[in-house]
């Protein structure tokens, strides 16, 4: 599975909109882009997936070019209630295994 | 209702005594992960299980062991637990079914060694 990259940290106020970007050079055809969120002392949750050009649900957007060799996860107006570690992963669909990268961390302040 | 379940949320075992997570699931996903997740790390994979097929990561040590008696339970066995142990173990469940499909995780376990 492709090695993905992000910014380990980002600092935010409440009320803007969080983008975090992931770069992902090595993702194969068959190979999903998947954000998940985790507070502390939890396990991680599922956010959004797409594959290509955007995806939007109710609490994300996701932006993958058409190169698909980077993707960013956009946050609208987010809240203090949104500071968390964001993971992007490649995920291939099938049995295969989850391999989590380093992550972000966001921080939302007042 | 929760669908991935995590026994004990919190575990205090002694060095060196064997210890087991466990873990069910009500979801009848046919796969599940077991990750270790240390302070202020990202979860590391173990091992997972596609139906009964298990899968180990190459850097588990053999210290780490499981079991998976049936679709809904999944066990995570240490045989000698040592200080560097203590984490926080994940269990995740996912179907193969579908083109991709999300994960979902129970609360974890903490563990601590004493």
């Amino acid at each position: 599975l492709a090695k993905t990259t992000q910014p380990i940290s980002m600092d935010s106020y409440e009320g803007q909109e969080v983008n975090i970007t992931c770069s992902h050079n090595n993702i194969a055809t068959n190979d999903y882009i998947t954000w998940y969120q985790q507070f502390p002392s939890q396990g991680p949750r599922f956010i959004i997936q797409g594959y290509k050009t955007k995806v939007t649900n109710e609490v994300a957007s996701l932006f993958i070019p058409a190169d698909r060799k980077s993707s960013t996860l956009s946050l609208p107006r987010v809240s203090l209630s949104d500071t968390a570690v964001y993971y992007c992963l490649a995920t291939r669909g099938g049995g295969n295994k989850l391999t989590f990268g380093t992550g972000t961390q966001l921080k939302v302040e007042l | 209702d929760a669908m991935v379940i995590q026994n004990p949320r919190y575990q205090v075992t002694q060095f060196g005594k064997p210890v087991t997570l466990s873990c069910s699931q009500t979801l009848n996903h046919n796969v599940m992960y077991w990750y270790q997740q240390k302070s202020s790390q990202a979860p590391k994979l173990l091992f997972h299980y596609y139906d009964k097929d298990f899968n180990n990561e190459a850097d588990t040590p053999d210290n780490f062991q499981s079991r998976r008696p049936n679709t809904s339970f999944c066990f995570l066995d240490i045989r000698s637990p040592g200080l560097g142990d203590a984490a926080m173990y994940l269990c995740a469940t996912r179907t193969s079914t579908g083109l991709n499909t999300e994960a979902f995780f129970g609360q974890g376990t903490r563990l601590t060694v004493v």
